[in-house]
């Protein structure tokens, strides 16, 4: 069965940077593309952007444009998020999603990690 | 980028009741719409797709419809299970955008 399964939270100080692994396993993992979407406590899902596991291309979201760097690693089933500069509010649970449809950009995010609760604090 | 709007924020209900939620794009999105639940401390599940779809292993009693800009999502019988926090999603253009939620509480 699909599976994603994410790094444990992080604490980290304002201004250090932060990357979050999302292992998958049960689907060929170069088929589908991958989401990160993030929620601050409390508030509602924000999507980050998007990586092509196949070819490691990735588009984000204007908002983190320059902060964030989406990755991934073939031999381990395995993207990264990494986003740099953090501040107080970037405390928030980070997700990482698959697409329903093989070799589709849909964002019908069918399957999720557990999620990754990252906390900025000085 | 285009906003979805959900209405209610928040609502009461009974089990049994048959609920409605609306979401609102601010341009026409055609049917990218996608709906989703979600549990206190648990990740977001795919209800429905393509506004109207069933995602695999939903229950009968949800129900979504729309086109262009106005989407709604029905549970036809409120179930004890079913309170939780409910989120529209569309991506006919990125970024991809949500709803800023809709609660379903007793």
């Amino acid at each position: 069965q699909v599976q994603l399964v994410q790094s444990g939270a992080e604490v980290k100080k304002p201004g250090a940077s932060v990357k979050v692994s999302c292992k998958a396993s049960g689907y060929t993992f170069t088929r589908y593309f991958m989401h990160w979407v993030r929620q601050a406590p409390g508030q509602g899902l924000e999507w980050m952007g998007i990586i092509n596991p196949s070819g490691g291309g990735a588009s984000y979201t204007q908002k983190f444009q320059g902060r964030v760097t989406m990755t991934r690693d073939t031999s381990t089933s395995t993207v990264y998020m990494e986003l740099s500069g953090l501040r107080s509010d970037d405390t928030a649970v980070y997700y990482c999603a698959r697409d329903l449809v093989a070799s589709a950009t849909l964002a019908q995010l069918a399957y999720w990690g557990q999620g990754t609760l990252v906390t900025v604090s000085s | 980028d285009i906003r979805m709007t959900q209405s209610p924020s928040s609502l009461s209900a009974s089990v049994g009741d048959r609920v409605t939620i609306t979401c609102r794009a601010s341009q026409s999105i055609s049917d990218y719409l996608n709906w989703y639940q979600q549990k206190p401390e648990k990740a977001p599940e795919l209800l429905i797709y393509a506004a109207s779809t069933l995602q695999g292993g939903v229950p009968s009693r949800f129900s979504g419809s729309g086109s262009g800009t106005d989407f709604t999502l029905t549970i036809s019988s409120l179930q004890p299970e079913d309170f939780a926090t409910y989120h529209c999603q569309q991506c006919y253009s990125t970024p991809c955008t949500f709803g800023g939620g809709t609660k379903v509480e007793i």
